[in-house]
């Protein structure tokens, strides 16, 4: 079946750099796709979505950039901080389902 | 914001007894709740769909008869996990979908289950 996966399972990076998270998806359907940071033991928090008609969308310090020719997403977050060391998920909302699929994850680690 | 709790947080329980978990929406009325299972260190896994008032709608896989849900108010949501199993040990996360907004950050998810059984 079609899913949403990420090249990178965990990814340092240095305190005040700023980080890239990556993400392949295969459902050309989908209507959003969204970015969730998932901290150890909790749920996941809604960071950012970005409709299947744009290219990008920036938010407080995270950018989501969209390239639907070759299926790829990405969020990056500028300023990296410790707080921001958490497992971060793509996710994709089907309208017509009206359910949101996850992806794999990647565990961000900021280094002080 | 929009609150989701989840009660408890955390159950250990023995194998073949049952475990009841909820999920509220504290401030909104949720047309839809979900409920997602995650093992360690993968990724979370859809259960299965609950409108209010109406049968839950399961993804392909998860057994219905095991994992009862009952959606009985526009703020909350119970799973049951029936005659539990070790490897029913996981995480469980509800999410809620807010009546009144758009499509994608309308869903606010619970702060999860921790299920052990032993």
């Amino acid at each position: 079946g079609e899913s949403v996966g990420l090249h990178l399972p965990t990814l340092s990076v240095q305190e005040g750099d700023n980080s890239i998270i990556n993400c392949a998806y295969s459902n050309s359907a989908s209507d959003y796709f969204i970015w969730y940071k998932q901290e150890s033991g909790k749920g996941p928090q809604f960071i950012i979505d970005i409709r299947s008609n744009m290219d990008k969308r920036q938010g407080q310090r995270v950018t989501v950039l969209l390239n639907k020719t070759v299926k790829h997403l990405s969020l990056q977050i500028a300023a990296t901080q410790p707080g921001d060391s958490a497992v971060y998920f793509c996710a994709e909302f089907h309208g017509g389902y009206q359910k949101v699929t996850f992806g794999t994850g990647t565990k961000l680690q900021v280094i002080p | 914001g929009a609150v989701v709790s989840q009660h408890p947080s955390r159950v250990i329980c023995k194998s073949g007894t049952s475990v009841k978990i909820e999920c509220r929406s504290l401030d909104f009325q949720a047309t839809t709740m979900f409920w997602y299972r995650q093992f360690p260190k993968q990724s979370l896994m859809l259960m299965a769909t609950s409108n209010e008032g109406s049968k839950a709608t399961y993804e392909q896989g998860v057994e219905k008869d095991k994992f009862l849900i009952n959606h009985a108010s526009l703020t909350l949501s119970t799973l049951t996990v029936t005659s539990a199993h070790p490897e029913d040990s996981s995480f469980y996360i509800c999410s809620a979908r807010r009546r009144d907004r758009g499509p994608t950050d309308t869903q606010y998810f619970g702060p999860g289950t921790r299920l052990t059984v032993l």
